[in-house]
């Protein structure tokens, strides 16, 4: 099993660009969920899904949309990005439980 | 104040000797505590899980959860350089479902010198 995988791993974005953010999971799991990871702050829900069809908004929303058309697949998208979303994108998934499986994550960096 | 209080460190420990990492949390609803490690620029992965209070061993890795104190530890015994990383805690206040999210401390980085 290869987990939880995201792609790209790397991308460099100029303000007011878009991009789409794909997470991938092969272990059947019901929930996903998308973070961003700064300095100093940890790590911050962006919006979440407890089953294909269906998505929320996490802590920190504003400036992303997000997708569930498969229950195998949760995108993450940047309509028009900003310098503040500069970060590290971790991808997630859980059965209804708490215990979260992460992708390796993806850098983005917007100039 | 924030949810979830972490020492960002970083903490240097030579091989060998004993670690211990701790948080601090405000929301006395919280009963589901875990601990991630996360090594330099990978995924978090799940390290210990405990329920409520009390201890949970596993080989060199011990949970510690003192809810009267809103308190959590992670003691590494016999620390490795392998075990250099960034260590995260998180919590939450129920098991599943929607709104029981996990909330997560900011880390805490280790380096044991060899």
């Amino acid at each position: 099993n290869a987990g939880v995988t995201q792609t790209p791993k790397f991308r460099v974005l100029k303000t007011g660009q878009s991009m789409t953010l794909l997470c991938a999971q092969d272990m059947n799991h019901e929930y996903m969920y998308w973070y961003r990871q700064d300095p100093g702050m940890g790590l911050r829900l962006i919006h979440y899904s407890v089953g294909e069809g269906t998505t929320a908004k996490g802590e920190v929303p504003d400036g992303y949309n997000v997708s569930r058309l498969k229950k195998q697949n949760f995108l993450l998208g940047l309509e028009s990005a900003a310098p503040s979303q500069t970060s590290v994108y971790f991808c997630a998934s859980s059965y209804p439980q708490n215990e979260q499986f992460f992708g390796p994550g993806t850098r983005l960096t917007v100039l | 104040q924030k949810e979830v209080e972490q020492d960002p460190g970083p903490l240097s420990v030579p091989e060998g000797a004993i670690v211990s990492l701790n948080c601090t949390y405000s929301n006395s609803a919280f009963q589901y505590f875990m601990w991630y490690r996360q090594y330099s620029r990978k995924g978090p992965e799940l390290l210990m899980y405990t329920y409520s209070s009390g201890n949970k061993e596993d080989g060199r890795f011990t949970a510690q959860v003192d809810k009267s104190s809103k308190y959590i530890s992670l003691f590494i015994r016999d620390s490795q350089p392998s075990d250099s990383a960034t260590y995260l805690c998180a919590m939450s206040a129920g098991y599943g479902g929607a709104t029981n999210k996990l909330i997560f401390g900011t880390g805490t980085l280790l380096a044991v010198q060899p």
